[in-house]
């Protein structure tokens, strides 16, 4: 069956630094999504993307995040300069239609850790 | 702003023992209600999508049903296995991409 994937799995960095988190979602799907879990915290919606643009964002995405699909297959997370508070476990999730009723398919994430 | 609840927030169980818990959410603008079963160190799997009012699913030992009209959904898991122990997220799409808002989950341990 055909999954989401996600690199690297663990990411440490120290703060002030740019990270990137790689994603490839499933190849017929058109609408991708980055998720974050802060440990103990509801897992949280951070953006949603279709048609190379983003479509929604939340308030926790502010200019320090950039997502980008540079080549038809990866989907990429780009934090400018992380800060502790991003130490999250991060999750890309894709779907193939918009409807409320199509689940999401997740990657296994990418733990960062910002020391 | 729309608002997920579960719980417990934990539970341990014997095995053998059936189990249920509990997602609320706003019963106004309901398009659907999804289940997700997340385990350790695994991305979370789609369990259930439920959208029609008294809809109940299944899936081998573990099902769901929906109140829509009052805002909650039950899962059961009927003789709960070690191989069950995960954390059960359930989420509700909204906004203008349907993106998924999450419940806190609840984290279900089995011991053998």
């Amino acid at each position: 069956e055909p999954e989401v994937t996600q690199t690297p799995s663990h990411q440490v960095t120290q703060m002030g630094q740019e990270v990137i988190l790689r994603c490839v979602p499933i190849s017929n799907h058109l609408y991708f999504y980055w998720y974050r879990q802060i440990l103990g915290q509801k897992v949280e919606f951070l953006v949603s993307f279709y048609n190379n643009e983003i479509s929604e964002k939340s308030e926790i995405f502010d200019d320090q995040f950039s997502v980008e699909r540079p080549d038809g297959s990866n989907f990429t997370l780009k934090i400018r300069s992380t800060k502790l508070e991003d130490s999250a476990m991060y999750f890309c999730a894709s779907k193939a239609v918009r409807s409320a009723n199509s689940p999401l398919h997740f990657g296994n994430g990418t733990r960062l850790t910002v020391t | 702003i729309l608002n997920v609840e579960q719980s417990p927030q934990s539970l341990h169980v014997q095995e053998g023992d059936s189990t249920n818990f509990t997602c609320s959410f706003p019963s106004s603008n309901f398009y659907a209600l999804h289940w997700y079963r997340w385990e350790t160190a695994k991305s979370p799997e789609a369990l259930f999508v439920m959208t029609l009012n008294g809809d109940e699913k299944k899936k081998g030992r573990i099902s769901a049903t929906l109140n829509t009209k009052e805002g909650y959904s039950y899962l059961y898991i009927k003789g709960s296995q070690p191989e069950d122990s995960a954390t059960y997220l359930c989420a509700f799409p909204g906004g203008a991409t349907n993106k998924l808002i999450f419940g806190t989950g609840t984290l279900l341990a089995v011991q053998p």
